[in-house]
Parts: C-alpha cells; structure tokens; sequence
C-alpha cells in the first residue's frame, strides 16, 4: 500500500481480555518496527522484524507482549491479560534498510488501546 | 533511562519568525540523529536527519545542527508557518542498532 495501514485505529477493553493490533506495512519495506507512545511521552521500542523473524525483541516489556509477522509483511501485536498500564497509542513503522544508515522510519497513524 | 531528551514541552512563536526546537543526548555512541513531526491522529513523520559526521544538514527552511561535545542539536524552522503546528520528536539511533530513542517531543504553535 502506498503507507503504513494500522487497524484498529481505536480498541477499548476490560482488563484482562486479549488484544490483537495489526500492521500493514509498506509494500517491499522489509523492517518493521513497533513502538508504544504513553501520554506525555516520546514513542519507546517494542521489537523489529527484518522479514519474518523478530532480529531484536528487547523492548517488549513483559511476556504478556507478542508479536508475529508470518509471511514477511502484515505483522500483529497480541498483548495477553491487558493491564491498565497497556493504555497507549501503539505505532508500526516499517523502512527499506533496517539497521543501517539513517534508518528513516514510516509511521502509521497507531492503534489507540484503552484498558478500563 | 532518557537517553533522548527535549526539555520544552511546549514552543510558541509568531508567523515568519525563527523556531528553535533543542534536544540533549546522553549516549555518545549515537551516529545518526533525525526529527519527526506529528499532527494529531496521525503518526510522525520524518522531517530530516544528520549524520555524526556532519554539523549542519539544511532541507529548505529546515536546518539541524549538531554540536557532538556538548551532545546536543536543534532544529531550526525559519521562517515559521502556522502550518508547522505539530509537535516535534528528536530521534536518535547507534548505527547497528534497531530500538531508535525518542525524545519526549516540544509542542510547536505557530500564531498568525
């Protein structure tokens, strides 16, 4: 697609129920990234994928986070058990060079989660 | 740890004067330095970047300038355009390294 397709653009749900977040990145982008953005704060690194496989998975908090990317392109966030604390706006980027120069990331417009 | 830092939150200067948005670094093994825009509902978008090797990259009305001895840069808009109105992150990343460090951001107004 012609930019990072994010869905859903808004999740409201009950602590302790699960969530999936979805990911469509940039066709032919082979990097793509996850980050979490808190109220006030700057977006923080969750995992990267370079094709399939998770390179670098340090940021995920806890091992309620997961993250898949089965074919090499839409990728899924599952957060197990949601905590209250999980509220954030969760952002996709994807890039061409994954760990490699400037690395300009695309963003996509996040997924908005609420755990009441 | 806030490895990134801008310590104004906020920024609000008049149509056609000079904007002048700081970030601080911590991590000296950083090499590649970006800003980011964002409206709100959307993500952000790169705005430009300079490498460690350089101190100035300039992109029309847009220059950042680092000063590496003092870990520090800023992102200079000259002249400001109400539709510079965003808030503005200041990113960083070691070269080799996937997790890029943002800065907490500095809400830019720019009145007419």
């Amino acid at each position: 697609g012609a930019g990072v397709s994010q869905t859903p653009s808004n999740k409201v749900t009950e602590k302790g129920k699960y969530v999936e977040l979805r990911c469509d990145p940039i066709s032919g982008h082979t990097a793509l990234y996850w980050y979490r953005q808190s109220l006030g704060q700057g977006p923080e690194f969750l995992i990267y994928f370079q094709g399939t496989g998770a390179a670098d998975d340090s940021g995920l908090p806890n091992d309620r986070f997961f993250a898949v990317r089965p074919e090499g392109s839409v990728s899924t966030l599952k957060i197990q058990r949601t905590e209250r604390g999980d509220s954030a706006v969760y952002l996709c980027a994807s890039s061409l060079q994954g760990a490699a120069g400037a690395n300009v990331l695309t963003f996509g417009a996040g997924s908005r989660l609420t755990v009441l | 740890d806030q490895q990134v830092k801008q310590n104004s939150p906020s920024l609000s200067v008049q149509e056609g004067r000079i904007s002048i948005l700081n970030c601080d670094y911590t991590n000296s093994m950083f090499d590649y330095f970006l800003w980011y825009k964002k409206y709100p509902a959307e993500g952000p978008t790169f705005l430009i970047s300079i490498s460690s090797i350089k101190d100035k990259n300039e992109d029309g009305r847009f220059t950042v300038f680092l000063n590496k001895s003092a870990k520090h840069l800023s992102l200079h808009i000259v002249p400001s355009q109400p539709g510079d109105s965003a808030v503005y992150f200041c990113a960083a990343r070691a070269g080799g390294n996937n997790d890029m460090r943002f800065g907490a951001g500095t809400r830019l107004t720019v009145k007419p």
